[in-house]
């Protein structure tokens, strides 16, 4: 089966580095992506990793392995308004496989 | 550039009732996806379009539920009849995939909130 694994929910402080790891098992993969989505509102892309590596877009960088099938999203300098919940997705044939999404819990 | 454009944002039925949602892509897209978000099974693919072909419909729930996507600028998703189990926020999201050109990111729309009563 194709499944992917992502803790359910993290806690943090304001100011502070999280990572939301992510592992899986998919037949087929392109690359990895990272959502966003506050809660009432839809997913968001973060970002994109079709290659080993880090890539980092201003304060939140995702990270890939594609030998250890696995990844993660990390943020800096936390705000509030990252309280969100956050999901990976593998790129598969041109769909997208979905965990189930990672709620991060700011305090201040 | 507007983006994926979803109507009604929000419907309240009876059950039984036909429900009919709706979907704008953006202008472009060769990929078309319904989704279904509940809290206790998270975001369910229901099916995609290819070009307007329908290409996995594996994940629509039943025979209740269909699809149309009639030329590259609309889509439905209907539900006949509805039953309250069927309450969750539908999803429509697009995407440019042709030619290998694979860079992960979906646009989603702002979502069809449906309550069946």
């Amino acid at each position: 089966g194709q499944s992917l694994e992502q803790p359910s929910e993290v806690t943090a402080v304001e100011g502070a580095i999280v990572q939301i790891n992510c592992t899986y098992q998919t037949s087929g993969f392109y690359g990895l992506s990272w959502y966003q989505q506050h809660d009432g509102g839809a997913p968001t892309f973060l970002s994109y990793n079709g290659l080993d590596g880090l890539e980092e877009t201003g304060r939140f960088s995702s990270f890939l392995s594609r030998s250890d099938s696995y990844g993660y999203l990390l943020l800096q300098e936390l705000q509030m308004k990252d309280s969100a919940s956050y999901f990976c997705a593998v790129d598969s044939n041109y769909q997208l496989i979905w965990g189930a999404g990672t709620k991060l819990i700011i305090k201040p | 550039d507007a983006g994926v454009i979803q109507s009604p944002r929000h419907e309240v039925t009876e059950m039984g009732q036909e429900v009919t949602l709706r979907c704008k892509p953006i202008s472009g897209h060769d990929y078309l996806f319904w989704y279904r978000q509940t809290m206790m099974r998270g975001l369910e693919l229901l099916i995609y379009f290819n070009n307007n072909v329908p290409i996995d419909d594996s994940g629509m729930p039943e025979d209740r539920f269909s699809a149309k996507m009639p030329n590259a600028s609309f889509s439905t998703l209907k539900i006949q009849p509805s039953e309250p189990r069927d309450s969750a926020v539908y999803f429509c999201a697009s995407r440019f995939a042709s030619g290998g050109a694979v860079t992960g990111e979906l646009f989603f729309g702002e979502g069809s909130r449906l309550t069946v009563l």
